[in-house]
Protein backbone atom coordinates (compact mmCIF):
# COMPACT_ATOMS: atom_id res chain seq x y z
CA UNK A 1 0.00 0.00 0.00
CA UNK A 2 0.67 3.91 0.19
CA UNK A 3 2.06 4.23 -3.16
CA UNK A 4 2.52 6.75 -5.25
CA UNK A 5 3.45 7.91 -8.89
CA UNK A 6 4.55 10.85 -11.42
CA UNK A 7 3.92 11.46 -14.92
CA UNK A 8 6.34 11.91 -16.30
CA UNK A 9 9.26 9.77 -15.18
CA UNK A 10 11.53 12.14 -17.77
CA UNK A 11 10.53 15.07 -19.61
CA UNK A 12 12.89 17.50 -21.86
CA UNK A 13 11.53 20.76 -23.40
CA UNK A 14 12.70 23.89 -25.16
CA UNK A 15 13.60 26.84 -23.12
CA UNK A 16 10.39 29.34 -23.02
CA UNK A 17 7.43 25.99 -22.79
CA UNK A 18 6.06 25.19 -19.84
CA UNK A 19 5.68 21.66 -17.81
CA UNK A 20 3.02 20.00 -16.28
CA UNK A 21 4.15 17.13 -13.76
CA UNK A 22 1.45 14.96 -12.42
CA UNK A 23 1.49 13.46 -8.44
CA UNK A 24 -0.97 11.17 -8.04
CA UNK A 25 -1.69 8.89 -4.42
CA UNK A 26 -2.61 5.00 -6.04
CA UNK A 27 -4.43 3.61 -3.17
CA UNK A 28 -4.91 6.38 -0.30
CA UNK A 29 -6.41 9.79 -0.08
CA UNK A 30 -3.88 12.24 0.89
CA UNK A 31 -4.83 15.78 1.94
CA UNK A 32 -1.30 17.07 1.80
CA UNK A 33 1.12 16.93 -1.10
CA UNK A 34 4.16 18.21 -1.20
CA UNK A 35 6.52 19.03 -4.19
CA UNK A 36 10.94 18.92 -3.76
CA UNK A 37 13.66 19.74 -6.20
CA UNK A 38 16.92 18.16 -5.90
CA UNK A 39 20.10 19.05 -7.48
CA UNK A 40 22.50 15.95 -8.19
CA UNK A 41 24.46 15.42 -5.06
CA UNK A 42 22.41 17.39 -3.05
CA UNK A 43 19.73 17.10 -0.53
CA UNK A 44 15.86 17.45 -1.22
CA UNK A 45 14.67 20.39 -0.78
CA UNK A 46 11.29 21.69 0.04
CA UNK A 47 9.68 23.72 -2.74
CA UNK A 48 5.91 23.75 -1.84
CA UNK A 49 2.97 22.37 0.04
CA UNK A 50 0.28 21.65 -1.80
CA UNK A 51 -3.39 21.23 0.31
CA UNK A 52 -6.31 19.91 -1.15
CA UNK A 53 -8.76 22.59 -2.21
CA UNK A 54 -6.76 25.00 -0.99
CA UNK A 55 -3.90 27.06 -2.27
CA UNK A 56 -0.02 25.65 -2.21
CA UNK A 57 2.37 27.23 0.53
CA UNK A 58 5.33 28.08 -1.21
CA UNK A 59 8.79 27.95 0.73
CA UNK A 60 11.07 31.23 0.78
CA UNK A 61 12.69 31.74 -2.83
CA UNK A 62 10.22 29.82 -4.88
CA UNK A 63 8.77 31.85 -7.30
CA UNK A 64 4.68 30.77 -7.04
CA UNK A 65 3.91 32.30 -10.34
CA UNK A 66 6.87 29.85 -11.83
CA UNK A 67 6.30 27.02 -10.02
CA UNK A 68 1.86 26.60 -10.46
CA UNK A 69 0.79 24.33 -8.00
CA UNK A 70 -2.85 22.47 -7.88
CA UNK A 71 -4.44 20.01 -5.50
CA UNK A 72 -7.82 19.62 -7.10
CA UNK A 73 -8.84 16.05 -5.42
CA UNK A 74 -7.52 14.17 -3.22
CA UNK A 75 -5.26 11.62 -4.81
CA UNK A 76 -4.14 14.09 -7.81
CA UNK A 77 -1.82 17.32 -7.32
CA UNK A 78 -0.12 19.16 -10.49
CA UNK A 79 3.22 21.05 -10.54
CA UNK A 80 3.64 23.23 -13.33
CA UNK A 81 6.73 25.02 -14.54
CA UNK A 82 5.86 27.82 -16.38
CA UNK A 83 8.64 29.02 -19.08
CA UNK A 84 10.97 27.11 -18.25
CA UNK A 85 14.56 28.02 -18.60
CA UNK A 86 18.03 25.91 -18.72
CA UNK A 87 18.31 26.74 -14.71
CA UNK A 88 15.32 24.82 -13.70
CA UNK A 89 16.51 21.69 -15.27
CA UNK A 90 16.36 18.82 -12.04
CA UNK A 91 15.05 16.21 -10.43
CA UNK A 92 11.41 16.64 -9.49
CA UNK A 93 10.18 14.64 -6.46
CA UNK A 94 6.62 14.62 -5.04
CA UNK A 95 5.43 13.38 -1.61
CA UNK A 96 1.72 12.78 -0.37
CA UNK A 97 1.36 12.61 3.41
CA UNK A 98 -0.39 9.18 4.49
CA UNK A 99 -2.70 10.57 7.08
CA UNK A 100 -3.93 13.80 8.33
CA UNK A 101 -1.46 14.45 11.52
CA UNK A 102 1.47 16.55 10.59
CA UNK A 103 3.26 13.15 12.17
CA UNK A 104 2.11 10.63 9.28
CA UNK A 105 4.11 9.41 7.23
CA UNK A 106 5.21 10.87 3.72
CA UNK A 107 5.38 8.40 0.71
CA UNK A 108 7.37 9.30 -2.70
CA UNK A 109 7.22 9.23 -5.86
CA UNK A 110 9.31 7.69 -8.65
CA UNK A 111 10.42 11.43 -9.67
CA UNK A 112 10.86 13.35 -12.77
CA UNK A 113 13.55 14.60 -14.80
CA UNK A 114 13.53 17.47 -16.63
CA UNK A 115 15.82 18.91 -18.90
CA UNK A 116 15.44 21.95 -20.24
CA UNK A 117 17.19 22.94 -23.75
CA UNK B 1 16.60 26.59 10.42
CA UNK B 2 17.50 23.19 11.34
CA UNK B 3 20.66 22.32 9.65
CA UNK B 4 21.22 18.16 8.96
CA UNK B 5 24.29 17.28 7.95
CA UNK B 6 25.23 13.80 6.87
CA UNK B 7 28.94 12.59 5.83
CA UNK B 8 29.09 12.92 2.45
CA UNK B 9 31.78 10.82 1.58
CA UNK B 10 31.12 7.53 0.25
CA UNK B 11 31.13 4.49 2.83
CA UNK B 12 32.33 1.17 0.98
CA UNK B 13 31.66 -1.88 3.32
CA UNK B 14 32.54 -5.30 2.85
CA UNK B 15 29.30 -7.66 2.39
CA UNK B 16 28.39 -8.78 5.78
CA UNK B 17 30.20 -6.36 7.70
CA UNK B 18 27.91 -3.35 9.58
CA UNK B 19 27.30 -0.22 8.00
CA UNK B 20 27.06 3.01 10.46
CA UNK B 21 25.79 5.90 9.21
CA UNK B 22 25.97 9.30 11.17
CA UNK B 23 23.22 11.70 11.22
CA UNK B 24 23.89 15.43 13.26
CA UNK B 25 21.47 18.39 13.61
CA UNK B 26 21.74 21.66 14.38
CA UNK B 27 19.41 23.72 16.20
CA UNK B 28 16.09 22.47 17.79
CA UNK B 29 15.71 18.99 18.71
CA UNK B 30 13.03 17.64 16.33
CA UNK B 31 10.11 15.84 17.74
CA UNK B 32 11.29 12.71 15.29
CA UNK B 33 13.58 11.54 12.76
CA UNK B 34 13.46 9.60 9.76
CA UNK B 35 15.50 7.57 7.85
CA UNK B 36 15.04 7.38 3.57
CA UNK B 37 16.61 4.98 1.22
CA UNK B 38 17.01 6.48 -2.37
CA UNK B 39 18.47 5.23 -5.43
CA UNK B 40 20.03 7.04 -8.39
CA UNK B 41 17.41 8.33 -10.27
CA UNK B 42 14.46 7.48 -7.92
CA UNK B 43 12.68 9.22 -5.34
CA UNK B 44 13.24 8.32 -1.33
CA UNK B 45 12.21 5.01 0.21
CA UNK B 46 10.93 5.33 3.92
CA UNK B 47 12.56 3.03 6.43
CA UNK B 48 12.55 4.12 9.53
CA UNK B 49 11.14 6.88 11.87
CA UNK B 50 12.55 7.47 15.43
CA UNK B 51 10.65 9.98 18.34
CA UNK B 52 13.02 11.91 20.40
CA UNK B 53 11.47 9.91 23.38
CA UNK B 54 12.55 6.77 21.64
CA UNK B 55 16.55 5.65 22.15
CA UNK B 56 16.90 2.75 19.61
CA UNK B 57 14.14 1.22 17.14
CA UNK B 58 14.74 -1.64 14.84
CA UNK B 59 13.20 -2.97 11.49
CA UNK B 60 14.87 -6.59 10.46
CA UNK B 61 18.84 -5.35 9.65
CA UNK B 62 18.37 -1.82 10.16
CA UNK B 63 18.94 -0.05 13.94
CA UNK B 64 18.32 3.45 13.94
CA UNK B 65 19.55 5.27 17.73
CA UNK B 66 18.57 8.73 18.46
CA UNK B 67 20.73 10.83 21.13
CA UNK B 68 19.30 14.60 21.67
CA UNK B 69 21.85 15.25 23.99
CA UNK B 70 24.64 14.83 21.33
CA UNK B 71 21.63 16.24 18.24
CA UNK B 72 22.59 12.83 16.40
CA UNK B 73 21.06 9.79 15.09
CA UNK B 74 23.13 6.78 13.80
CA UNK B 75 21.57 4.35 11.35
CA UNK B 76 23.11 0.49 11.17
CA UNK B 77 22.63 -1.60 8.61
CA UNK B 78 23.54 -4.91 9.52
CA UNK B 79 24.90 -7.90 7.84
CA UNK B 80 25.02 -5.56 4.77
CA UNK B 81 24.16 -7.30 1.36
CA UNK B 82 25.19 -5.25 -2.27
CA UNK B 83 21.95 -4.85 -2.72
CA UNK B 84 22.00 -2.43 0.62
CA UNK B 85 24.32 -0.19 -1.84
CA UNK B 86 22.23 3.44 -2.14
CA UNK B 87 21.79 6.78 -0.47
CA UNK B 88 21.02 6.69 2.68
CA UNK B 89 18.75 10.14 3.92
CA UNK B 90 18.23 11.09 7.03
CA UNK B 91 15.30 13.96 7.51
CA UNK B 92 13.65 15.98 10.64
CA UNK B 93 10.30 17.02 10.98
CA UNK B 94 9.05 20.39 12.02
CA UNK B 95 5.81 20.72 13.97
CA UNK B 96 3.67 21.40 10.84
CA UNK B 97 5.25 17.93 9.03
CA UNK B 98 7.83 19.39 6.86
CA UNK B 99 10.49 16.86 6.21
CA UNK B 100 14.06 18.41 6.07
CA UNK B 101 16.25 16.28 4.54
CA UNK B 102 20.70 15.96 4.59
CA UNK B 103 22.42 15.93 1.94
CA UNK B 104 22.74 11.77 2.10
CA UNK B 105 25.94 9.04 2.78
CA UNK B 106 25.84 6.96 -0.09
CA UNK B 107 26.73 2.91 0.92
CA UNK B 108 28.73 0.28 -1.57
CA UNK B 109 28.53 -3.01 -0.19
CA UNK B 110 31.39 -5.09 -2.00
CA UNK B 111 30.71 -8.65 -2.29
Amino acid sequence: GAVVSQHPSRVICKSGTSVKIECRSLDFQATTMFWYRQFPKQSLMLMATSNEGSKATYEQGVEKDKFLINHASLTLSTLTVTSAHPEDSSFYICSARHGTASTDTQYFGPGTRLTVL
Amino acid sequence: SQKIEQNSEALNIQEGKTATLTCNYTNYSPAYLQWYRQDPGRGPVFLLLIRENEKEKRKERLKVTFDTTLKQSLFHITASQPADSATYLCATTDSWGKLQFGAGTQVVVTP
